[in-house]
């Protein structure tokens, strides 16, 4: 099993460009998240899903775009990227809320 | 939202010593996960312990529910035990699916 991978695990925009950060997990797990780290602090929550076709806003959700098609897939977009999205992005899953949470690699996005 | 305070910020050790971390949460939960990052920003799943007493080799861990802290123990250090080691709970809110609340974490150094 890959458990949770991501795609890219770099990438350089410029501000305005758009870009998808894709999230595949292959423990049929129901819960998936997107947080984001900046630099010397813990995770923040984006957004969510409980399930497929269900989305949810999560502590810092502005600028930010998801959608859960699939029930291994979990996207998350940027429409028009701006510096103060520079960051490292993380995903995770879970089999329900409260259950144990396992994450990807990460993705470091640098928005010039 | 449930607030998160992990101590002590910064920890610089020898190898071969002992030492422990606290987190403290200002809110009943029902997921409370140790991570440590390493040095390359990959995060290692240690403990999911909403209550109880876990170990698993070096590390063990006490979460004390009723008074709201948890503790990550680290005996007979290495230089690999190295990098930021994060407390994140989820608030036993009642059928709330949010994620998980992370702390700042604890930078541990160990000096060979």
């Amino acid at each position: 099993n890959a458990g949770v991978t991501q795609t890219p695990k770099f990438r350089v925009l410029k501000t305005g460009q758009s870009m998808t950060l894709l999230c595949a997990q292959d423990m049929n797990h129901e819960y998936m998240y997107w947080y984001r780290q900046d630099p010397g602090m813990g995770l923040r929550l984006i957004h969510y899903s409980v399930g497929e076709g269900t989305t949810a806003k999560g502590e810092v959700p502005d600028g930010y775009n998801v959608s859960r098609l699939k029930k291994q897939n979990f996207l998350l977009g940027l429409e028009s990227a701006a510096p103060s999205q520079t960051s490292v992005y993380f995903c995770a899953s879970s089999y329900e809320g409260d259950n144990e949470q396992f994450f990807g690699p990460g993705t470091r996005l640098t928005v010039l | 939202g449930i607030q998160v305070e992990q101590s002590p910020p910064d920890l610089i050790l020898q190898e071969g010593a002992n030492s422990t971390l606290r987190c403290n949460f200002s809110d009943s939960v029902n997921n409370l996960q140790w991570f440590h990052q390493n040095p390359w920003g990959q995060l290692i799943n240690l403990f999911y312990i909403p209550s109880g007493t876990k170990q698993n080799g070096r590390l063990s861990a006490t979460t004390v529910a009723t008074e709201r802290y948890s503790l990550l123990y680290i005996s007979s250090s290495q230089t690999t035990d190295s990098g930021v080691y994060f407390c994140a709970v989820r608030g036993d809110s009642g059928g709330g699916a949010d994620g998980l609340t992370f702390g700042k974490g604890t930078h541990l150094i160990i000096q060979p």
